[in-house]
């Protein structure tokens, strides 16, 4: 069965330190990666994904991820916390192999703070 | 380009009722998913449209059904409601309900709260 874990309900950082928001992922076939973030009574933004190809993936506002197959993983990075990333993340998986499943496997989300 | 735009934003409902939320796709998206966000927990997939025709479904009973129309619009109705249905229902659209591996853009949105 596909799973999504996201160990910490919470990341305290400091703003202008790095941060890390951590996700591991069990599915049976070849994993379909997501970060996505939401602010407060807003939807969901898309911030990256990884479908193939290099392992650390880029996306918006200097956030980026890297796939770590072995590990099963796929954090979510930034060098350089702003006050302004404060939000909760979501972490989502796709199964690459299933074929006509459409279904997203969500994280519970982890709230970020970045204190000034 | 416009975004994806859901309403209402906030409704109230009793025990019992049925609703009929709705979403406009972003221009361009001819794919629209459903979702379920309970307060504290992640989105819970309800089913997603494509051409008109819901082509995967999560955990849901019956009594959640939906309609995409010739637009790519949607509608999410709910039958019978119950407490438990009390949640924040987001829209997503994307781009070809194939491989679906595009990114989703969501709405902000209905806060459905069942008394």
């Amino acid at each position: 069965a596909q799973s999504v874990a996201q160990p910490e309900d919470q990341v305290n950082v400091a703003e202008g330190n790095p941060l890390t928001v951590k996700c591991t992922y069990s599915v049976s076939g070849n994993p379909y990666l997501f970060w996505y973030v939401q602010y407060p009574n807003r939807g969901l933004q898309f911030l990256l994904k990884y479908i193939t190809g290099d392992n650390l993936v880029k996306g918006s506002y200097g956030f980026e991820a890297e796939f770590n197959k072995s590990q099963t993983s796929f954090h979510l990075k930034k060098p350089s916390a702003l006050v302004s990333d404060s939000a909760l993340y979501f972490c989502a998986v796709r199964d690459g192999n299933a074929g006509n499943n459409r279904k997203l496997i969500w994280g519970l989300g982890t709230s970020l703070a970045v204190n000034p | 380009e416009t975004g994806v735009t859901q309403s209402p934003t906030h409704l109230i409902k009793t025990r019992g009722q049925q609703v009929t939320l709705r979403c406009s796709s972003q221009s361009g998206h001819n794919t629209v998913s459903w979702y379920q966000q309970a307060l504290g927990q992640g989105p819970q997939f309800i089913f997603q449209y494509y051409r008109e025709e819901e082509n995967g479904r999560g955990n849901f009973p019956p009594r959640f059904s939906g309609l995409q129309f010739p637009n790519y619009s949607s509608e999410l109705n709910v039958n019978a409601l119950e407490l438990d249905d009390s949640a924040l229902y987001l829209c997503a659209s994307s781009i070809a309900g194939g491989l679906n591996n595009s990114p989703l853009h969501f709405g902000n949105g209905t806060r459905l709260t069942v008394t």
